[in-house]
């Protein structure tokens, strides 16, 4: 059984650039949720999505952004991108039926923003 | 707003020693998350603490969650090098499964 997975494991980019990172869930959650990771700090929420809708919103600007898939994969947008981008993106998948009670963590995709 | 606030921030142990890392949140929460992370790598799920009075163990570390004072406790036992890593507490900010995460304490197990 795959776990969660996350691509790509590692992106530079340039400031004012756009990326998108992907993220699959683990077989059988149908929630993913993103947080941002900078260097020495706890993750923080950026949003939640479910049946192809974002539920939750972290204190996040506009130039992120996230989609669901039917197949409940998920990819997070981030427009205009920042020095502050710079961090490590990481996905959790959950299952609603299940009350969301163990979230599984992707591998992460580190982006560094020049 | 929910807070959550972990205590030390950073730990040096010997090995053999025991030691206890603090986790305090300032509102009602359904659940509080223990995860371990090592140098550059994801979470890795240690604890989910469901109640309150809620204990859990696995191997040389112990969870408890007391949710009338807010406060869960991961106890280390005989600490080992391969223990050394971060460690985050997190509880959910509603019954939707967002997370908020403390701020991490980072342990080294010295021999």
């Amino acid at each position: 059984d795959a776990g969660v997975t996350q691509s790509p494991t590692h992106l530079i980019k340039t400031r004012g650039q756009q990326v998108t990172l992907r993220c699959s869930p683990k077989s059988g959650h149908d929630t993913v949720s993103w947080y941002q990771q900078a260097l020495g700090q706890g993750p923080q929420f950026i949003f939640q999505y479910y049946e192809e809708e974002e539920r939750q919103r972290g204190n996040f600007p506009d130039r992120f952004s996230g989609h669901q898939f039917p197949n409940y994969s998920s990819e997070l947008n981030v427009n205009a991108l920042l020095l502050g981008d710079s961090a490590l993106y990481l996905c959790a998948s959950s299952s609603r039926s299940a009350g969301r009670e163990t979230q599984y963590f992707g591998p992460g995709t580190r982006l560094l923003v020049l | 707003e929910l807070k959550v606030e972990q205590n030390p921030l950073f730990l040096s142990m010997q090995e053999g020693k025991n030691y206890t890392i603090y986790c305090n949140y300032s509102t009602t929460s359904d659940r509080l998350y223990w995860y371990r992370q090592d140098p550059g790598k994801s979470l890795e799920s240690l604890f989910v603490l469901l109640s309150n009075g809620a204990v859990k163990q696995e191997g040389r570390l112990m969870a408890s969650l007391d949710t009338k004072a807010r406060l869960s406790t991961l106890h280390i036992t005989a600490a080992v090098h391969d223990l050394s890593a971060t460690y985050f507490c997190a509880a959910v900010y509603n019954q939707g499964g967002k997370l908020i995460f403390g701020q991490g304490t980072e342990l080294s197990v010295k021999p």
